[in-house]
């Protein structure tokens, strides 16, 4: 199985603040990588596929990047309403392994 | 509207078996060409996949589940059926599925709420 790390495993930042999140993978992966948020209590929705593009409805202050097997989701200016656990899952070989998660707070 | 929802037993007991269904609304597995897979939550293993069906046929279990596992289809009923053998404790958890994309392989677009399912004596 594909195993994918992720740091930091918690973050605390400022309303507007950037914030970034790394995802690592154990092979090469080309850009068979997608980003989930989870909020409390609810399930994870679909950020970001293909490493870097955006699912419909998603606000653009999300992004990601990276290929192989290094990877970021950036929010460029952190909101209320993102406070959340992000995971990383690989799509290129099944099972499509999830990252351990990241938590995400407002200081 | 796309959605999905998780229906089943709350509480089932060491050595029983599990059913889900999973109730599929605003589309179809077939005439959309998608796939429906089960991921679930549980405290020791953060989000795990259990497996998944596709339009085509195509069908898939996680190698450490799949002899627990099997996943099925009602088309007359348009939902899709877990069903795990031997629950035990550490498989507590909460249970999603979720709609799969047709051009991104294993790509969970639209999630069911879950459901929560504890294993206990």
């Amino acid at each position: 199985d594909v195993q994918l790390t992720q740091s930091p495993s918690f973050l605390s930042a400022s309303l507007g603040d950037r914030v970034t999140i790394t995802c690592r993978a154990s092979q090469g992966i080309s850009d068979y990588l997608a980003w989930y948020q989870q909020e409390s209590g609810k399930a994870p929705k679909l950020l970001i596929y293909a490493a870097s593009t955006l699912h419909s409805g998603v606000p653009s202050r999300f992004s990601g990047s990276g290929f192989g097997s290094d990877f970021t989701l950036t929010i460029s200016t952190l909101q209320p309403e993102d406070v959340a656990t992000y995971y990383c899952q690989q799509l290129n070989s099944f099972p499509f392994t999830f990252g351990p998660g990241t938590r995400v707070d407002i200081k | 509207q796309i959605t999905l929802k998780e229906s089943g037993p709350t509480l089932v007991k060491p050595t029983q078996t599990l059913t889900l269904t999973c109730t599929l609304s605003g589309f179809s597995i077939k005439s959309d060409a998608v796939g429906v897979g089960w991921i679930r939550q549980t405290p020791g293993k953060a989000l795990e996949w259990l497996g998944f069906i596709y339009w085509d046929g195509d069908e898939r279990y996680s190698p450490s589940l799949k002899t627990r596992v099997s996943i099925s289809e009602d088309t007359s009923k348009n939902q899709v059926v877990l069903t795990m053998t031997n629950m035990d404790p550490v498989d507590t958890g909460t249970y999603f599925c979720a709609r799969l994309s047709y051009g991104d392989y294993g790509l969970a677009e639209f999630w069911g709420q879950g459901t929560l399912v504890t294993v206990s004596s």
